[in-house]
């Protein structure tokens, strides 16, 4: 069965102290995987993917396929940084499974 | 860049009515759309695909005959919530897949229904 693990439900750091949201993933056939943000009040809007290798508002994804994991980092975290954070995996047929998402406090 | 909207954003509706939700995709044309739930404090959960000109597809455990889907156009999709309960009272959410490029989804602002 397809499944996506994000374990921390909360997670509440400092500002400019170092952040990451865990995501592991057990999913048939070689997933595309994603990071997705929702802040508040607004839309679910992607954050980063993993074919990209990029940094997105500082935020890196690292896919490590022998652990299953692609868990997404900060070093230095900011205020603005507050939101729900959703790990989702996409299959071959472009549907995403979404984890049960963080919510990550950034703290002045 | 992309823009999906939904209408409407919240409905209040009795129980026993039916529920249209309209998804469009404003200024591309999306190969896919798709249909999630979400829960209060809980993820997302897809509940349909739709494909302009096709049947849409469930995913198991969500009745089709509850939940219609019309993908009329590239740029309009819309979920009718047939003989709404209480229980179909949910946060619904679209995305819009542009094909091709990045190859992107993009969500909706959501629907609120309350069913009372």
């Amino acid at each position: 069965a397809q499944r996506v693990t994000q374990p921390e439900k909360l997670l509440s750091v400092f500002k400019g102290a170092p952040v990451e949201l865990k995501c592991n993933y057990s999913y048939s056939g070689s997933p595309e995987l994603f990071w997705y943000v929702q802040y508040s009040r607004q839309r679910l809007q992607l954050l980063l993917r993993h074919i990209s290798r990029e940094s997105i508002k500082g935020f890196t994804a690292d896919l490590n396929k022998g652990e299953t994991s692609f868990h997404l980092k900060k070093p230095f975290a900011q205020e603005e940084d507050s939101a729900m954070y959703y790990c989702a995996p996409r299959s071959n047929d472009y549907k995403l499974s979404f984890g049960a998402g963080t919510t990550v406090t950034v703290r002045a | 860049g992309a823009v999906v909207s939904q209408h409407p954003s919240r409905v209040i509706c009795k129980s026993g009515t039916s529920v249209k939700i309209e998804c469009r995709s404003l200024d591309f044309q999306a190969t896919t759309m798709f249909w999630y739930r979400q829960f209060p404090k809980q993820s997302l959960m897809l509940m349909a695909t739709s494909n302009e000109g096709s049947k849409a597809t469930y995913e198991q455990g969500v009745e089709k005959d509850k939940f219609l889907i019309n993908h009329a156009s590239l740029t309009l999709s819309t979920l009718t919530v047939t003989s709404a309960h209480p229980e179909d009272s949910s946060f619904y959410i679209c995305s819009a897949r542009m094909g091709g490029g990045p190859d992107t989804q993009y969500f909706g602002p959501g629907t609120r229904l309350t069913v009372l």
